[in-house]
């Protein structure tokens, strides 16, 4: 079946850093890949998202590209702010099975200290 | 942008009663919405499927009967859950696709319930 596979967090960094979170995936079809970020108490809100192979997803300095070879779609950011603590999901969605649900991994933590 | 609302969005009820949570699709047309349900510091669990006008596929391990899901129009889904107890407490997200944007999901702002 269908799953995704993340780093275990929580990733601790220091404002500025570079970030990286990994992310791979196992599909039976052709999934588009996404990023969601969860805010403290709140719910999820997509970051980016890709929806086929050698595909770059960007937003807010976030950026994630859609490797096929090595089913991997890992989140970086060049330097991070406090802001961006948050829980970080990575999920697919295979349309070609026929369903439209998201399958998330069990999320990433991530915490930037001043 | 096409908007999710969930009300409430923090309820306590006392254990044995039940309680209903709310999943509006504000601007569009929802053909499709997901029930999530999310315990502190873990993934988000998929609970069921709803089609308007249909009933919803539950995953594995849900209760039906405990977790009632209603879809009875495209821009509204209710989750109910039936008898709750303490283990009941948890944040509950609904997410909906449909409307222009064809199969983009977008999720509410989530639910959490507290048992007492």
């Amino acid at each position: 079946g269908n799953s995704v596979t993340q780093m275990e967090g929580p990733v601790t960094l220091s404002e500025e850093a570079f970030l990286t979170i990994n992310c791979t995936y196992t599909a039976t079809g052709y999934p588009s890949l996404f990023w969601y970020v969860q805010y403290p108490g709140e719910g999820l809100q997509l970051l980016l998202k890709a929806t086929k192979a050698d595909d770059k997803g960007s937003n807010k300095g976030f950026e994630a590209t859609y490797r096929k070879e090595t089913t991997s779609f890992h989140l970086e950011k060049g330097s991070v702010q406090v802001s961006d603590s948050a829980v970080y999901f990575c999920a697919l969605r295979d349309l070609n099975t026929g369903f439209q649900k998201l399958v998330f991994g069990t999320g990433t933590r991530l915490l930037v200290s001043p | 942008g096409a908007v999710v609302s969930q009300h409430p969005s923090r309820v306590i009820c006392k254990s044995g009663t039940s309680v209903k949570i709310e999943c509006r699709s504000l601007d569009f047309q929802a053909t499709t919405m997901f029930w999530y349900r999310q315990f502190p510091k873990q993934s988000l669990m998929l609970m069921a499927t709803s089609n308007e006008g249909s009933k919803a596929t539950y995953e594995q391990g849900v209760e039906k009967d405990k977790f009632l899901i209603n879809h009875a129009s495209l821009t509204l889904s209710t989750l109910t859950v039936t008898s709750a107890h303490p283990e009941d407490s948890s944040f509950y997200i609904c997410s909906a696709s449909g409307g222009r944007s064809g199969n983009t999901i977008y999720f509410g702002e989530g639910s959490w319930l507290t048992v007492v």
